[in-house]
């Protein structure tokens, strides 16, 4: 049964980077896409993008400039980093198996953005 | 980019009745990708329904997925006490892929 978690900073400061890692447990890391997915506290879902350990990916064009994703192959894990964040920014921030349908999901990470 | 519009935003019913959901499609999704999500609060989204009509692994059969054209329908045949919770369409037939803004449904 593969497993996600998400882990990083639960604050950041305006202006600062974001950055979290997920990392996957059960299974390789190698054999799928891993997505990112964002939710602002009572609000809905926004796709941030995919990547997979070849090094291709896809990104939100809203978040292009900012965003950065990565993955670790030999820590089974998967990152991301978005610049000059605003409060805007503040989210749940879920880690997913998957470049189409989503079909396992981590448990999700608070980010507030906060001076 | 694909706008998805969820209908209604909030369904209101008992145990036991029918629950049908809408996503419409602001234009065409390509090889009917889609898919439908539950949420209940403080979880992360549970696939429930891709390719449109393709149960995920371990879903019950009173889900069930459809789509006419850039019409696309999630019933749920008979509500379980479990069902009440938030569900969202994704298309991921281009990019950026995107979200419905979601239906509640709740309990009568």
């Amino acid at each position: 049964q593969v497993q996600l978690q998400e882990s990083g900073p639960g604050l950041v400061k305006p202006s600062e980077t974001l950055s979290l890692t997920c990392t996957v447990s059960g299974g390789s890391i190698s054999s799928y896409y891993w997505s990112w997915i964002r939710q602002p506290p009572g609000k809905g879902l926004e796709w941030i993008g995919y990547m997979y350990y070849s090094g291709n990916t896809n990104h939100n064009p809203s978040l292009k400039s900012r965003l950065s994703t990565s993955v670790d192959t030999s820590k089974n894990q998967v990152s991301l980093k978005l610049n000059s964040v605003t409060a805007a920014d503040t989210a749940v921030y879920y880690c997913a198996r998957g470049g189409l349908e989503l079909d396992n999901w981590g448990q999700g990470t608070l980010v507030t953005v906060s001076s | 980019e694909i706008v998805l519009t969820q209908s209604p935003d909030t369904l209101s019913l008992s145990p036991g009745e029918r629950a049908t959901l809408s996503c419409r499609a602001s234009q065409s999704v390509s090889s009917s990708y889609l898919a439908w999500y539950q949420q209940k609060p403080g979880q992360a989204p549970r696939l429930l329904i891709y390719g449109a009509s393709s149960r995920a692994t371990g879903i019950p059969d009173r889900f069930s997925g459809s789509v006419s054209g850039t019409d696309f329908t999630l019933i749920i045949s008979r509500l379980e006490p479990e069902d009440f919770a938030v569900y969202y369409c994704q298309q991921y037939g281009s990019s950026p892929r995107t979200f419905g803004q979601g239906t509640k449904v709740e309990i009568k």
